[in-house]
């Protein structure tokens, strides 16, 4: 049984370009988070998705930034336009309920904005 | 959002030795979780521990949920368990995490 997985585990762009970031879940597995972390510091939530549906994007960067979760396929973390600020590690999660469980991690994607 | 903070930001353990993590937090939370981020930056789950005690072979945890606090214990400690353990914290079961700083820790051989 497959873990989380993320692609590409380290993404270099320059500024003014967009990221994508993907997400699969682990099988069975229908609700996705989406963390970021900086340097040093500890993760922060992004977003909450469930197929088809954004049920929690409070952590979202207004701008910018958007999320999906398509009926097929991977969730995708998009990022517009990135700036230096936007370098960080994303981490990917997924659960097979949406209240309390043990959270399992993807690897991280490392994005680098040069 | 809740005040989750962690003690010691950074230790040093010789190898064998033992040691105790705290997790304290700023508001009642129905979801506790302990990671263990390994020097390669892989998140690794530890347990799930909003209230009570576990134990995982060399790993324990307890969480004082009225008091507010959690402490991961390490036991016999090994070179692979070096890394940055995170304490994580849900109030409301949507596994909307508020972490730690994390406790950074370096066991030498």
């Amino acid at each position: 049984n497959a873990g989380v997985m993320q692609n590409p585990r380290h993404l270099v762009r320059r500024r003014g370009q967009e990221a994508r970031l993907r997400c699969s879940p682990m099988k069975g597995h229908s609700h996705v988070y989406w963390y970021r972390q900086l340097p040093e510091e500890g993760l922060k939530f992004m977003v909450y998705l469930q197929k088809e549906n954004i049920i929690d994007e409070s952590g979202m960067p207004k701008e910018r930034f958007s999320a999906e979760f398509p009926k097929e396929g991977p969730s995708i973390l998009r990022i517009q336009q990135v700036v230096r600020g936007d370098s960080a590690a994303y981490f990917c999660a997924s659960s097979p309920l949406g209240t309390a469980q043990k959270l399992f991690f993807g690897s991280g994607t490392q994005l680098s904005v040069l | 959002g809740i005040q989750v903070e962690q003690s010691p930001p950074d230790l040093i353990l010789q190898e064998g030795a033992n040691s105790t993590l705290r997790c304290n937090f700023s508001d009642s939370v129905n979801n506790l979780q302990w990671f263990h981020q390994n020097p390669w930056g892989q998140l690794i789950n530890l347990f799930y521990i909003p209230s009570g005690t576990k134990q995982n072979g060399r790993l324990s945890a307890t969480t004082v949920a009225t008091e507010r606090y959690s402490l991961l214990y390490i036991s016999s400690s090994q070179t692979t368990d070096s890394g940055v353990y995170f304490c994580a914290v849900d109030k409301n079961n949507f596994n909307k995490f508020y972490f730690g700083s994390g406790t950074k820790l370096n066991v030498k051989p």
